[in-house]
């Protein structure tokens, strides 16, 4: 079946240091890939996405580019911020019939 | 707003007493459903539905029960709840069009059974 494997945490870094989260997956078809934030206290909600291979998702400064070839969404940032503190969860849907399959999340402290 | 509403936010619990944590949806949103967040095991689903009256096993259904009566309720009953079901527990609906759609979450209950 789908899967989706993350790098696990937790990741700490320095404010402005560079950010890679780690996102592979396995799937049958040709899925759709999402980054999702839970910032404290939070539910998820979507930060990014890319629906085929060599798109590139972006928002708030975060990137990932969907490569079909290595079947990997890795999440990057280049000067993370105190604010960016939270899990990150990887996540790909392989049909519009079937549920999202989640990574099982990577926490990100950023430290001043 | 485009909002999933679960209440309560917090509940504590006393194992066998029935309980009920409501999901509404204001988006008219086919897709339904219900996750329980663990440390170290990430979201793991417990039931979803596909539209009304249609629902499925997620990964985790033991010990839980949902209904799907209208599009925008989604409620998880747990019949007779147990210490091991204390978790924080997630409502998500999104369109059913495709596969590219978002997920919408509610803000989380976070359950404590004695």
């Amino acid at each position: 079946g789908d899967s989706v494997t993350q790098m696990e945490g937790p990741v700490t870094l320095s404010e402005e240091a560079f950010l890679t989260i780690n996102c592979t997956y396995t799937a049958t078809g040709y899925p759709s890939l999402f980054w999702y934030v839970q910032y404290p206290g939070e539910g998820l909600q979507l930060l990014l996405k890319a629906t085929k291979a060599d798109d590139k998702g972006s928002n708030k400064g975060f990137e990932a580019t969907y490569r079909k070839e290595t079947t990997s969404f890795h999440l990057e940032k280049g000067s993370v911020q105190v604010s960016d503190s939270a899990v990150y969860f990887c996540a790909l849907s392989d049909s519009g019939n079937t549920p999202l399959v989640f990574g099982k999340g990577t926490r990100l402290s950023v430290i001043a | 707003e485009a909002q999933v509403t679960q209440n309560p936010r917090y509940l504590i619990t006393v194992t066998g007493k029935k309980l009920t944590v409501t999901c509404s949806q204001n988006m008219n949103h086919e897709y339904m459903s219900w996750y329980r967040q663990d440390p170290g095991l990430g979201l793991r689903q417990i039931y979803y539905s596909m539209n009304v009256e249609v629902t499925d096993k997620g990964d985790v259904p033991e010990g839980y029960k949902v209904s799907r009566k209208e599009k925008r309720n989604f409620p998880l009953i747990l019949e007779s709840p147990s210490p091991n079901q204390t978790s924080l527990y997630f409502c998500a609906s999104r369109r059913q069009t495709g596969n590219n759609e978002k997920l919408f979450f509610g803000s989380g209950t976070q359950l404590s059974v004695l």
